[in-house]
């Protein structure tokens, strides 16, 4: 069973152009998260989606940033407009679900991640 | 809101020797607690998890954790390190109910193995 694929694993863009990083979710899995991870920090949660639905976005940068998970094809973090505080490590993670109740667990299971670049 | 914190950014330990990096949380509501390790260049791998039941739990690689409420730690530890064990551990936090699954991270310990 393959692991989270993420592509392109590094990513070279000028200040001003768009940045597209791409995630495909364990198989199974219906839930995929984003997270950022700056120089020198811990990674910080941006997007939580299931398939066509975003479920929690408190991450999330309010300008540039958007991120989609459609029903066919890989889930998608689009940057508009890069700038060098963009430059980053993104992790994406997926899970599958486990069931509700009054304890329950959906383990995250992490991709290698894209290195994005900003000149 | 949850908060981790890891005072130890950097920790140097000798080959077999113990080691114990330190993980300290904030939360108003009930938690599960993670150990990430990352290699480098690599994701995240989970090395344990604490979700309830016993407070000593055991990972992969040797390492276990110790969950304790009064002082609101979930230090990690393992009797003998490998030059392997040489990566970047992250603690993380969960609220502990349904809707809620970001996970909040520490900044991360930087373990080096001295041989």
């Amino acid at each position: 069973n393959a692991g989270v694929m993420q592509n392109p694993r590094h990513l070279v863009r000028r200040r001003g152009q768009e940045a597209r990083l791409r995630c495909s979710p364990m198989k199974g899995h219906s839930h995929v998260y984003w997270y950022r991870q700056l120089p020198e920090e811990g990674l910080k949660f941006m997007v939580y989606l299931q398939k066509e639905n975003i479920i929690d976005e408190s991450g999330m940068p309010k300008e540039r940033f958007s991120a989609e998970f459609p029903k066919e094809g890989p889930s998608i973090l689009r940057i508009q407009q890069v700038v060098r505080g963009d430059s980053a490590a993104y992790f994406c993670a997926s899970s599958p679900l486990v069931g509700q109740g009054t304890r329950y667990y959906n383990e995250q299971f992490f991709g290698p991640g894209t290195r994005l670049t900003v000149l | 809101a949850q908060s981790v914190t890891q005072l130890d950014s950097q920790v140097p330990v000798f080959e077999e020797a113990p080691v114990e990096l330190r993980c300290n949380y904030s939360s108003s509501v009930s938690v599960y607690l993670f150990w990430y390790v990352q290699y480098p260049n690599q994701g995240l791998q989970l090395l344990l998890k604490y979700l309830s039941g016993s407070t000593l739990v055991k990972g992969i690689n040797g390492f276990e954790a110790e969950f304790n409420k009064s002082q609101t730690s979930f230090h990690l530890r393992k009797p003998s390190v490998h030059i392997s064990d040489t990566a970047e551990y992250f603690c993380a936090v969960k609220r502990g109910d349904f809707g809620n699954e970001k996970l909040t991270f520490g900044t991360g310990t930087r373990l080096t193995i001295i041989p």
